[in-house]
């Protein structure tokens, strides 16, 4: 049983476009949704997150939507560049209980 | 400031063999997680641990996988009988277990297991 689902295996976008990175999930009660970014060889890293009760979350050149009513995310990257090319993941986790739902990673490149 | 180590990064080993693997926390998270990524999938959660309260195992495939933490630091994650399904990169996270939104989990590197 998938909860957190990224449908797309890959992306490539060319340097200073904007990267989408979608992921849809399956039960409405997750309290908050997180994307981390992963280079080979090296664990995740956090990049950004949302509560449940808000529908945008901005960092620099990463924003985050959520949906609720159509139970999805994502993840803008604007203005992608070369050193973003990573694999990211979603994630989704119930407040207080610690364990993150994960997707299944997109690999995204960009092309300079 | 050290991050999330885990040991060793590569470890290879035969069917039916059994394995440790270590992580050490960011010093001070009171919170330790381990999860496993095989290959072209997400991360799957395996087990919390979360101060002095009981883990939570509900991730563990398995009742030949377990795993021990002492106090707020070293995490041993064993996997007895391996099998070849159990090949995978096992990573570790930890947090200072505030239970919040602000409460960012931290990875390390993996430890990158092969059962032959």
């Amino acid at each position: 049983d998938q909860q957190v689902k990224q449908n797309s295996p890959s992306l490539s976008v060319q340097e200073g476009r904007i990267s989408i990175l979608n992921c849809d999930y399956t039960n409405s009660m997750f309290d908050y949704f997180l994307w981390y970014k992963k280079y080979p060889a090296e664990g995740p890293t956090f990049l950004i997150s949302i509560s449940s009760i808000k529908d945008k979350n901005e960092d620099g050149r990463f924003t985050v939507f959520l949906n609720k009513s159509a139970k999805h995310l994502s993840l803008h990257i604007v203005p992608s560049q070369p050193g973003d090319s990573a694999v990211y993941f979603c994630a989704a986790s119930f407040l207080n209980t610690g364990k993150l739902i994960f997707g299944q990673g997109t690999t995204l490149q960009v092309k300079p | 400031g050290a991050g999330v180590s885990q040991s060793p990064s590569n470890k290879v080993t035969e069917k039916g063999k059994d394995v440790e693997l270590r992580c050490d926390p960011i010093s001070g998270h009171t919170a330790l997680y381990w999860y496993r990524q095989r290959l072209g999938q997400g991360l799957e959660f395996l087990i919390y641990f979360q101060g002095n309260s009981a883990p939570d195992k509900s991730g563990l495939p398995s009742d030949r996988f377990s795993a021990e933490r002492t106090g707020e630091s070293v995490s041993t994650l064993t996997i007895q009988r391996t099998q070849q399904e159990d090949s995978a990169v096992y990573l570790c996270a930890s947090s200072l277990g505030l239970g919040t939104l602000g409460d960012t989990q931290y990875f390390g590197p993996g430890t990158r297991l092969t059962v032959l």
